[in-house]
Protein backbone atom coordinates (compact mmCIF):
# COMPACT_ATOMS: atom_id res chain seq x y z
CA UNK A 1 0.00 0.00 0.00
CA UNK A 2 1.30 4.01 -0.41
CA UNK A 3 2.37 3.76 -3.55
CA UNK A 4 3.28 7.12 -5.15
CA UNK A 5 4.71 7.73 -8.35
CA UNK A 6 7.19 10.63 -9.14
CA UNK A 7 7.81 12.16 -12.22
CA UNK A 8 10.45 12.97 -13.64
CA UNK A 9 13.20 11.14 -12.25
CA UNK A 10 15.49 13.67 -13.34
CA UNK A 11 14.86 16.77 -15.44
CA UNK A 12 18.13 19.76 -16.93
CA UNK A 13 17.23 23.59 -16.93
CA UNK A 14 18.19 26.96 -17.65
CA UNK A 15 18.73 29.30 -15.01
CA UNK A 16 15.85 31.30 -14.47
CA UNK A 17 12.95 28.98 -15.72
CA UNK A 18 10.61 26.66 -13.93
CA UNK A 19 9.99 23.12 -13.12
CA UNK A 20 7.44 21.03 -12.02
CA UNK A 21 7.81 17.97 -10.30
CA UNK A 22 4.79 15.44 -9.89
CA UNK A 23 3.47 12.76 -7.00
CA UNK A 24 0.52 10.81 -7.89
CA UNK A 25 -0.79 8.65 -5.49
CA UNK A 26 -1.33 5.25 -6.89
CA UNK A 27 -3.11 2.70 -4.68
CA UNK A 28 -4.54 4.83 -2.21
CA UNK A 29 -5.95 8.68 -1.20
CA UNK A 30 -3.53 11.30 0.18
CA UNK A 31 -5.03 14.54 1.79
CA UNK A 32 -1.68 15.14 2.71
CA UNK A 33 2.03 14.89 1.19
CA UNK A 34 5.37 15.79 2.48
CA UNK A 35 8.37 16.97 0.35
CA UNK A 36 11.61 16.23 0.70
CA UNK A 37 14.87 18.13 -0.85
CA UNK A 38 18.62 16.48 -0.43
CA UNK A 39 21.57 17.47 -1.42
CA UNK A 40 24.33 15.15 -2.28
CA UNK A 41 25.54 13.16 0.81
CA UNK A 42 23.46 14.54 3.02
CA UNK A 43 20.52 14.01 4.56
CA UNK A 44 17.05 14.41 3.44
CA UNK A 45 15.09 17.61 4.79
CA UNK A 46 11.09 18.37 5.22
CA UNK A 47 10.92 21.34 2.77
CA UNK A 48 6.58 21.50 2.95
CA UNK A 49 3.75 19.36 3.40
CA UNK A 50 0.80 19.66 0.67
CA UNK A 51 -2.96 19.35 1.80
CA UNK A 52 -5.76 18.59 -0.49
CA UNK A 53 -8.20 21.82 -0.80
CA UNK A 54 -5.74 23.84 1.77
CA UNK A 55 -2.38 25.89 1.35
CA UNK A 56 0.76 23.84 2.00
CA UNK A 57 2.76 24.46 4.63
CA UNK A 58 6.50 25.42 4.47
CA UNK A 59 9.13 24.38 7.14
CA UNK A 60 11.43 27.46 8.39
CA UNK A 61 13.94 28.82 5.80
CA UNK A 62 11.96 27.45 2.63
CA UNK A 63 10.89 30.14 0.11
CA UNK A 64 6.93 29.65 -0.44
CA UNK A 65 7.11 32.14 -3.55
CA UNK A 66 9.84 29.68 -5.01
CA UNK A 67 8.53 26.37 -3.95
CA UNK A 68 4.80 26.32 -5.17
CA UNK A 69 2.85 23.43 -3.47
CA UNK A 70 -0.87 22.28 -5.00
CA UNK A 71 -2.65 19.42 -3.86
CA UNK A 72 -5.09 19.50 -6.73
CA UNK A 73 -6.86 16.20 -6.15
CA UNK A 74 -6.55 13.38 -3.99
CA UNK A 75 -3.91 11.23 -6.51
CA UNK A 76 -1.51 14.34 -7.17
CA UNK A 77 0.53 16.51 -5.10
CA UNK A 78 3.03 19.08 -7.23
CA UNK A 79 5.92 20.87 -6.82
CA UNK A 80 6.98 23.62 -9.10
CA UNK A 81 10.37 25.28 -8.58
CA UNK A 82 10.39 28.23 -9.41
CA UNK A 83 12.84 30.54 -11.57
CA UNK A 84 15.48 28.30 -11.03
CA UNK A 85 19.08 28.65 -10.14
CA UNK A 86 22.15 26.49 -9.87
CA UNK A 87 21.79 26.63 -6.42
CA UNK A 88 18.46 24.83 -6.25
CA UNK A 89 20.05 21.30 -8.22
CA UNK A 90 19.21 18.97 -5.63
CA UNK A 91 17.03 15.48 -5.28
CA UNK A 92 13.54 16.05 -4.63
CA UNK A 93 11.20 13.62 -3.07
CA UNK A 94 7.49 13.27 -1.90
CA UNK A 95 6.51 10.86 0.46
CA UNK A 96 2.74 10.28 1.82
CA UNK A 97 2.23 10.23 5.67
CA UNK A 98 2.51 6.69 7.40
CA UNK A 99 -0.50 5.21 8.77
CA UNK A 100 -0.90 2.31 11.69
CA UNK A 101 0.32 -0.44 10.89
CA UNK A 102 2.16 0.66 7.06
CA UNK A 103 5.56 2.74 7.08
CA UNK A 104 6.22 6.10 5.48
CA UNK A 105 6.87 5.51 1.42
CA UNK A 106 8.64 7.43 -0.81
CA UNK A 107 9.03 8.07 -4.46
CA UNK A 108 11.71 7.21 -6.85
CA UNK A 109 13.15 10.79 -6.45
CA UNK A 110 13.61 13.68 -9.35
CA UNK A 111 16.77 14.70 -9.88
CA UNK A 112 17.10 18.55 -10.54
CA UNK A 113 20.12 20.39 -12.21
CA UNK A 114 19.95 23.74 -13.24
CA UNK A 115 22.77 24.80 -15.42
CA UNK B 1 11.77 19.76 17.84
CA UNK B 2 13.46 16.38 17.44
CA UNK B 3 16.93 15.86 17.09
CA UNK B 4 17.96 12.15 15.33
CA UNK B 5 22.05 12.01 15.65
CA UNK B 6 23.25 8.84 13.82
CA UNK B 7 26.73 7.10 13.76
CA UNK B 8 29.12 6.22 12.04
CA UNK B 9 28.86 8.38 8.76
CA UNK B 10 30.96 5.83 7.11
CA UNK B 11 31.15 2.02 7.88
CA UNK B 12 33.15 -0.33 5.63
CA UNK B 13 32.37 -4.37 6.66
CA UNK B 14 33.43 -7.32 4.78
CA UNK B 15 31.02 -9.67 3.18
CA UNK B 16 29.53 -12.23 5.54
CA UNK B 17 30.30 -10.07 8.64
CA UNK B 18 27.99 -8.25 10.56
CA UNK B 19 27.04 -4.27 10.41
CA UNK B 20 25.64 -1.95 13.38
CA UNK B 21 24.20 1.89 12.73
CA UNK B 22 23.14 3.40 15.82
CA UNK B 23 21.26 6.46 16.49
CA UNK B 24 20.32 8.93 19.47
CA UNK B 25 16.82 10.65 19.55
CA UNK B 26 16.07 13.79 21.65
CA UNK B 27 11.98 13.41 21.89
CA UNK B 28 10.80 10.79 24.84
CA UNK B 29 7.05 11.24 22.77
CA UNK B 30 8.64 10.12 19.60
CA UNK B 31 7.34 5.97 19.32
CA UNK B 32 7.77 5.34 16.10
CA UNK B 33 11.37 4.28 14.36
CA UNK B 34 11.79 3.27 10.64
CA UNK B 35 15.29 2.66 8.98
CA UNK B 36 15.64 3.52 5.29
CA UNK B 37 18.14 1.84 2.74
CA UNK B 38 18.68 4.78 0.14
CA UNK B 39 20.68 3.63 -3.54
CA UNK B 40 22.30 5.95 -5.32
CA UNK B 41 19.88 8.16 -7.45
CA UNK B 42 16.81 6.16 -5.75
CA UNK B 43 14.51 7.27 -3.52
CA UNK B 44 14.31 5.53 0.51
CA UNK B 45 13.29 2.07 0.99
CA UNK B 46 12.19 1.48 4.23
CA UNK B 47 13.48 -1.77 5.54
CA UNK B 48 12.26 -2.36 9.29
CA UNK B 49 10.60 -0.33 11.63
CA UNK B 50 10.30 -0.68 15.62
CA UNK B 51 7.27 1.02 17.83
CA UNK B 52 7.93 2.21 21.38
CA UNK B 53 6.06 -0.72 22.76
CA UNK B 54 8.37 -3.07 21.29
CA UNK B 55 12.55 -4.08 22.65
CA UNK B 56 13.44 -5.70 19.42
CA UNK B 57 12.21 -6.61 15.84
CA UNK B 58 14.06 -9.21 13.30
CA UNK B 59 13.79 -9.81 9.50
CA UNK B 60 15.88 -12.55 8.28
CA UNK B 61 18.95 -10.57 8.36
CA UNK B 62 18.17 -7.77 9.38
CA UNK B 63 17.11 -6.59 13.07
CA UNK B 64 16.65 -3.33 15.42
CA UNK B 65 16.76 -2.86 19.06
CA UNK B 66 15.07 -0.04 20.57
CA UNK B 67 16.41 1.40 24.29
CA UNK B 68 13.22 3.66 25.59
CA UNK B 69 15.36 4.79 28.57
CA UNK B 70 18.26 5.80 26.47
CA UNK B 71 16.12 7.16 24.04
CA UNK B 72 18.83 5.04 21.69
CA UNK B 73 18.23 2.10 18.96
CA UNK B 74 20.17 0.41 16.35
CA UNK B 75 20.36 -1.53 13.38
CA UNK B 76 21.86 -4.94 13.21
CA UNK B 77 22.39 -6.32 9.45
CA UNK B 78 24.31 -9.78 9.70
CA UNK B 79 26.09 -12.07 7.15
CA UNK B 80 26.54 -8.74 4.86
CA UNK B 81 26.26 -9.19 1.13
CA UNK B 82 27.77 -6.44 -1.72
CA UNK B 83 24.37 -5.69 -2.04
CA UNK B 84 23.65 -4.54 1.28
CA UNK B 85 26.12 -1.84 0.44
CA UNK B 86 23.97 1.70 0.32
CA UNK B 87 22.69 4.95 2.27
CA UNK B 88 21.14 3.95 5.39
CA UNK B 89 19.17 6.32 7.56
CA UNK B 90 17.48 6.17 10.76
CA UNK B 91 14.61 8.23 11.28
CA UNK B 92 12.10 8.69 14.53
CA UNK B 93 8.37 9.92 14.58
CA UNK B 94 5.23 10.64 16.88
CA UNK B 95 3.23 8.12 15.35
CA UNK B 96 -0.38 9.77 15.79
CA UNK B 97 -2.25 8.50 13.27
CA UNK B 98 -2.11 12.03 11.50
CA UNK B 99 0.71 13.71 9.40
CA UNK B 100 3.09 12.33 11.44
CA UNK B 101 6.82 14.36 10.25
CA UNK B 102 9.90 12.19 10.04
CA UNK B 103 13.18 13.89 11.26
CA UNK B 104 16.09 11.94 9.86
CA UNK B 105 19.39 10.89 10.77
CA UNK B 106 22.63 12.31 8.88
CA UNK B 107 23.18 8.39 7.15
CA UNK B 108 25.46 5.81 7.06
CA UNK B 109 27.15 4.89 3.97
CA UNK B 110 27.32 1.05 4.61
CA UNK B 111 30.64 -0.83 1.95
CA UNK B 112 30.72 -4.09 1.94
CA UNK B 113 33.60 -5.99 0.53
CA UNK B 114 34.54 -8.69 -1.28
Amino acid sequence: GAVVSQHPSWVICKSGTSVKIECRSLDFQATTMFWYRQFPKQSLMLMATSNEGSKATYEQGVEKDKFLINHASLTLSTLTVTSAHPEDSSFYICSPPGTAGVGYTFGSGTRLTVV
Amino acid sequence: GENVEQHPSTLSVQEGDSAVIKCTYSDSASNYFPWYKQELGKGPQLIIDIRSNVGEKKDQRIAVTLNKTAKHFSLHITETQPEDSAVYFCAASRDTGTASKLTFGTGTRLQVTL
